[in-house]
């Protein structure tokens, strides 16, 4: 079974633009959550969609949003980035998002924002 | 909140020696997962311990986690070059939600 898949791997912006990150689950996952990871702040959660709804959000602002399609694909969107926005983004996928199962992660985007 | 607490935030240890790495909750730990990272890269599941007690073992790697459920430790035998890299804990916040400790870096030295 083919693992999660994260696309673009890196991606270089400038300071005002916007950018979409893509994230395709493991066949037969209907979770999956995003997250950001950064030297300073760590590990932090973005969200986390399940059959095509939002069902939680982390602490973040508006500027960072997603969705989900019904093939279960995600993607992530940020709006006017940043500086600080530069980051490992990370996906997750799970089958149904309990608290029992494991999250398999993607190899990740890096964005670098100039 | 739920906040994570890893130790120690590195160490460097000789090809064969043991280590331990822990990871400590400020609440009961309801799910409790460890990863590995290679530098930039994602994170490799390694391990989820969910009942007070319960230890696993995977190759030279194994988890516990303590009775009280609040305390999980990592520990390798017999260490290898291939073990280098940053050790993370998760704690399950439910809805596929994983709050991390910052992570414990490891370096094997030949």
């Amino acid at each position: 079974k083919a693992g999660v898949t994260q696309t673009p791997r890196y991606l270089i912006k400038t300071r005002g633009q916007q950018v979409t990150l893509s994230c395709s689950p493991i066949s037969g996952h209907r979770s999956v959550s995003w997250y950001q990871q950064t030297p300073g702040q760590g590990l932090q959660f973005l969200f986390e969609y399940f059959s095509e709804t939002q069902r939680n959000k982390g602490n973040f602002p508006g500027r960072f949003s997603g969705r989900q399609f019904s093939n279960s694909r995600s993607e992530m969107n940020v709006s006017t980035l940043e500086l600080g926005d530069s980051a490992l983004y990370l996906c997750a996928s799970s089958v149904h998002g309990t608290g029992e199962e494991t999250q398999y992660f993607g190899p990740g985007t890096r964005l670098l924002v100039l | 909140s739920q906040e994570l607490e890893q130790s120690p935030q590195s160490l460097i240890v000789q090809e064969g020696k043991n280590l331990t790495i822990n990871c400590t909750s400020s609440k009961t730990l309801y799910g409790l997962y460890w990863y590995k990272q290679k530098y930039g890269e994602g994170l490799i599941f390694l391990m989820m311990l969910q009942k007070g007690g319960e230890e696993k073992s995977h190759e030279k790697i194994t988890a516990k986690l303590d009775e009280k459920k609040q305390q999980s430790s990592l520990h390798i035998t017999a260490s290898q070059p291939s073990h280098a890299g940053i050790y993370l804990c998760g704690a399950d916040k439910g809805y596929s939600t994983l709050t991390f400790g910052k992570g414990t870096m490891l370096l094997v030295s030949p």
